[in-house]
Formats: structure tokens, sequence, C-alpha cells
């Protein structure tokens, strides 16, 4: 089946660093692929779709100049979390389809700010 | 705009219980449902699909039908099992948005033995 793998899996910062998030389609191309944030015990929150060769499409809220996302290939998108503060701590989820309706989810990224 | 409702959680049954957690929907056209199961820490896994109405989907014991009378898709198991114990979120996709997904809020279920 269709694997998105994240990297790295958990990270910790100090308060003003950016860190940065990959999601990987490690067995098909995705032209689209979307990043989730997740609350303890809450859903997911879309945050924006990322698209190949674009710019990506953020949803309302959502800050374009913090939440940095580049989709340089069929396989990989980047989220980068500049001058990351603690209410920036959460899940961070990619998901990634082959083109019809079903998305493949990566196993997410626990971001921690101190 | 599209919405998704769930049964508020937690669910705690005993094993081999009988599971059904409810979901509605709300959405401008056809769309594709969908159950996720996600295990603490880690990210989603697709439970099972339903494409089109009357569409039955089915994995691991658990079943849903798409019922568009209704705008539903309940998720329903026979007996759970303690290792079942999870968060389920209902989930749907607009088939022209490349996949892009509505969730519900999720439901915690905890198996007992």
């Amino acid at each position: 089946g269709a694997v998105v793998s994240q990297h790295p899996s958990w990270v910790i910062c100090k308060s003003g660093t950016s860190v940065k998030i990959e999601c990987r389609s490690l067995d098909f191309q995705a032209t689209t692929m979307f990043w989730y944030r997740q609350f303890p015990k809450k859903s997911l929150m879309l945050m924006a779709t990322s698209n190949e060769g674009s710019k990506a499409t953020y949803e309302q809220g959502v800050e374009k100049d913090k939440f940095l996302i580049n989709h340089a290939s069929l396989t990989l998108s980047t989220l980068t979390v500049t001058s990351a503060h603690p209410e920036d701590s959460s899940f961070y989820i990619c998901s990634a389809g082959e083109g019809g309706d079903t998305q493949y989810f990566g196993p997410g990224t626990r971001l921690t700010v101190l | 705009g599209n919405s998704v409702t769930q049964m508020e959680g937690p669910v705690t049954l005993s094993e081999e219980a009988f599971l059904t957690i409810n979901c509605t929907y709300t959405a401008t056209g056809y769309p594709s449902l969908f159950w996720y199961v996600q295990y603490p820490g880690e990210g989603l896994q697709l439970l099972l699909k339903a494409t089109k109405a009357d569409d039955k989907g089915s994995n691991k014991g658990f079943e849903a039908t798409y019922r568009k009378e209704t705008t539903s898709f309940h998720l329903e198991k026979g007996s759970v099992q303690v290792s079942d114990s999870a968060v389920y979120f209902c989930a749907l996709s607009e088939n022209t948005n490349a996949g892009k997904s509505t969730f519900g809020d999720g439901t915690t279920l905890t198996v007992k033995p």
C-alpha cells in the first residue's frame, strides 16, 4: 500500500528558532499534499494544501509567513515553523494522495517548543 | 461548506461488546466517506471507506454503510477487543479537490478486559 513518512518524528527546540518537518511519499508520486495540526485530544485542523511546483494554499487563520510550505518534488513537501514559540507546540501530520479521494497519512511529528 | 459530526466520547466498553460510533455529514456534492483510526502517539490509519450511496466499507471486523438518505456513516463492530482501543475519526472527501478531507472531532474508545 501507499506509504507516507515524516521526519523527524519528534523535535524539541528553543523559542525563536525554526524547525523543518519533511513529508515524503515513499512509493508513489503526489502532486498534492496536505498539512494538518492536531492539538491534544482534538481533531485534525487542516493548515494548508501543498501543491508541487506552486505556492501552497493556506486555510483561513493560518499564518503563511510563519508556516512555510515548500513542495519541491512529487515526493517531498516540507513545513517550516519559523520563529517557533511555545504555542506552536503540537502534533503535525501530513497526508498525500495518488490523485483519487483517498489520503495516506504520515505518522506525525511531535513539536515541543521550550 | 462540508462538515462531519461524530458521536461524543469517550466510549468505554467491555471486551466482546457491540460497538456503534455515530457519524453524520453535510456536503455540497457527493463525497467519499472514511473512518480512520489513531493509536496513541501515531498518525492516522485508514480503517475503511465507501465511495457512493449504499456502499459498505469493512475491515478488521468493522463495518460502515454509506446512507445518503440519512447522511450517515455509522461505524459498527460486533465484538470489540482490547486492541481496538484508539481514537476513531469519521471524515469525508470531495473527489474534486485532490482528496481534501473534512474530519469529525474524533471518538475515543477504551475497551476493558
